[in-house]
């Protein structure tokens, strides 16, 4: 049974460009929450997505957006990209999105922005 | 402001030793603490996760323990083997209205050595 996949693997962006990232769920899961890994920092939560509805979303500019499709799949938007944005992007999908259903994570998109 | 304080940021220990890693958070509404285990290259894993009504809660070789009142918590791993060496982060549970949220400590490398 496949698990969380995400795509791409790495990516390498200059400053001002814009990203995109996908991730599909595990079969099943309803809801998708992004996570954004600085190196040498814990995950830190960007959105929650349920139900093709954004139902959270954590403290980042808008720069950063995302959709969820009707397969459930996600992808996460990044504009005006800058040095800071450089990490390891995290999908993570659950059930759903208000319980205690584990979050699965993705391997990760690792972003590095030049 | 960090909500989730982790110690040690790394440790190293030998092979059938036990590793403490403890956990500090400053926000009561957290519902649930999991912790993760991530290897290079790899997404955080669900390792062993309790309920804050609960003191204690062991699967096999892992153990958390809760202190409510002093709001911390800590992993212990008995009979630490080499493959136990990876990243583990202390995180938190929040359920909002409609969605949930998870909250990371910085993390602690582990090595343990043969």
């Amino acid at each position: 049974d496949a698990g969380v996949t995400q795509s791409p693997t790495h990516l390498i962006k200059t400053r001002g460009q814009h990203v995109t990232l996908r991730c599909s769920p595990i079969s099943g899961h309803k809801s998708v929450s992004w996570y954004q890994q600085v190196l040498g920092q814990g995950p830190q939560f960007i959105f929650q997505y349920y139900e093709k509805e954004e139902r959270g979303r954590g403290n980042f500019p808008d720069r950063f957006s995302a959709r969820q499709f009707p397969n459930y799949s996600s992808e996460l938007n990044v504009n005006a990209l800058l040095l800071g944005d450089s990490a390891l992007y995290l999908c993570a999908s659950s059930l759903n999105g208000n319980s205690y259903n584990e979050q699965f994570f993705g391997p990760g998109t690792r972003l590095t922005v030049l | 402001q960090q909500q989730v304080k982790q110690s040690p940021q790394s440790l190293i220990v030998q092979k059938g030793g036990i590793s403490i890693i403890n956990c500090a958070y400053e926000n009561t509404a957290f519902d649930y603490f999991p912790w993760y285990q991530q290897f290079p290259g790899k997404g955080p894993a669900l390792l062993i996760a309790i309920r804050p009504d609960v003191s204690e809660k062991k699967e096999g070789r892992f153990t958390i323990s809760f202190n409510k009142s002093a709001k911390q918590f800590s992993l212990h791993i008995m009979d630490s083997q080499p493959g136990d060496s990876a990243t583990y982060f202390c995180a938190a549970l929040r359920l909002n209205s409609g969605y949930s949220t998870l909250t990371f400590g910085k993390g602690t490398m582990l090595l343990v050595s043969p």
